[in-house]
């Protein structure tokens, strides 16, 4: 059973600071890795991926991929209260799997 | 650029009712397409997943099923509604096996 670990939060942080967000995976295997950002009644919206070991930097976010430690993060600096939703990392495994496994999210909150 | 529709928005049935939701893609060829279905406060549960036209590859055994009569339609569906389908259902598209996933907007169903 293919697993993907979220701590669901709440994760609280003042605006202008850096939120960490941690996911972990049983699937050694595993080939790509994605972070969504969700809000509240909305469908969950892309916001990067990452295939290959080290950091993957995008504006404000930066993928990490540590696959000998089976964990992906994501860093959102200078944190804006239009970053609070919940982040969904996701995973597909290796073979070409059409099917990814889903973390069940961690919410985010970032206060003025 | 590509678009995924899904209608209708939100919808409430009784026990017992049909069920049919709609899925279509714009803008790319031969997608993979997903239905998923979010309960309330829980994560993404994968229903089906299609690679082709009339391919559906279902992932969890219930009373919906799901079709894809064009290459850029899915549709879900359902003969009874039980009051446990309630929630929040999301089509998907992606190009390749392992690559990102682009979620509609999806349909908010309320069973009562």
């Amino acid at each position: 059973q293919k697993e993907v670990e979220q701590n669901s939060g709440p994760l609280s942080v003042p605006e202008g600071a850096i939120a960490s967000l941690n996911c972990t995976y049983s699937d050694r295997g595993s080939q790509s890795f994605f972070w969504y950002r969700q809000y509240s009644g909305k469908s969950p919206e892309l916001i990067m991926f990452i295939y290959s070991n080290g950091d993957k930097e995008d504006g404000r976010f930066t993928a990490q991929l540590n696959k000998a430690s089976q964990y992906v993060s994501l860093l959102i600096r200078d944190s804006q209260p239009s970053d609070s939703a919940t982040y969904l990392c996701a995973v597909h495994a290796s073979g070409g799997s059409y099917i990814p496994t889903f973390g069940r999210g961690t919410s985010l909150i970032v206060h003025p | 650029s590509q678009t995924i529709h899904q209608w209708p928005a939100t919808l409430v049935q009784p026990v017992g009712s049909p069920l049919s939701l709609e899925c279509t893609v714009e803008g790319t060829s031969n997608p993979n397409l997903y239905w998923y279905r979010q309960a309330a406060g829980r994560g993404l549960q994968l229903l089906f997943y299609s690679v082709g036209i009339g391919q559906i590859s279902s992932e969890v055994p219930q009373n919906l099923s799901a079709s894809r009569p064009q290459d850029r339609q899915f549709i879900l569906s359902s003969k009874k509604l039980l009051l446990s389908d309630s929630g929040f259902y999301l089509c998907a598209w992606s190009v390749l096996a392992g690559r990102e996933q682009y979620f509609g907007p999806g349909t908010r169903l309320t069973v009562t």
